[in-house]
């Protein structure tokens, strides 16, 4: 099945810094990446997701690279604020079940 | 976005009790939901995928006769945590897609089960 590697486990950064995850993937046939945000007894919810026939996607502050030939993608986070903070899990679809890498635990300090 | 409901958000039981979850999706149609249990500060751990009108896929090391799932309608999964133990306490977090393979997960709220 598929396998996801997701570093670092904790990121602490000040405010205005920008922050970046990292996640690998093992199923060459995923076509599929999200990125969700849980923040602390939430649900988690999407912030953004890249498929595999595009290398990059930009939303505002956020953006999602792929490397699909390295099996890897990262998001990043430019300006961080406080509100930022969260625990954030990526995640590969290459079959109809998601399977998520095991969460970042960014801390934007302000 | 699309919605999905879990309920209840937050349960204390004593142990050897039974306790239902309710895992709605509100204005779409899953075919499949999934249940996962959430330790602190770890990721989600997929117990099980929840397939309408048919029995659910456990996962490797999650006992079927403890967690207990049923899908009888294509907006409703229920997981039923039979004769629980203080060990079953936990963060249980239900998701579902809009039908669609490789689509947004949608999560419901999450139940924070207490098992005394």
């Amino acid at each position: 099945g598929e396998n996801v590697e997701q570093h670092p486990s904790t990121l602490s950064v000040q405010e205005g810094d920008s922050a970046v995850i990292k996640c690998t993937y093992s199923d060459s046939a995923s076509n599929y990446f999200p990125w969700y945000k849980q923040e602390l007894g939430k649900r988690p919810q999407l912030i953004i997701d890249i498929r595999s026939n595009v290398g990059e996607k930009k939303d505002q502050r956020i953006a999602v690279t792929l490397n699909k030939t390295a099996k890897h993608f990262s998001l990043h986070i430019t300006e961080t604020q406080p509100e930022d903070s969260a625990v954030y899990f990526c995640a590969s679809g290459g079959s109809y079940i998601p399977t998520f890498g095991r969460g970042t635990s960014l801390i934007v300090h302000p | 976005g699309a919605v999905v409901s879990q309920h209840p958000s937050w349960v204390i039981c004593k142990s050897g009790t039974s306790v239902k979850i309710e895992c709605r999706s509100l204005d779409f149609q899953a075919t499949t939901m999934f249940w996962y249990r959430q330790f602190p500060k770890q990721s989600l751990m997929l117990m099980a995928t929840s397939n309408e009108g048919s029995k659910a896929t456990y996962e490797q090391g999650v006992e079927k006769d403890k967690f207990l799932i049923n899908h009888a309608s294509l907006t409703l999964s229920t997981l039923t945590v039979t004769s629980a133990h203080p060990e079953d306490s936990s963060f249980y977090i239900c998701s579902a897609q809009d039908g669609q393979v490789n689509t947004e997960a949608f999560f419901g709220q999450g139940t924070r089960l207490t098992v005394v």
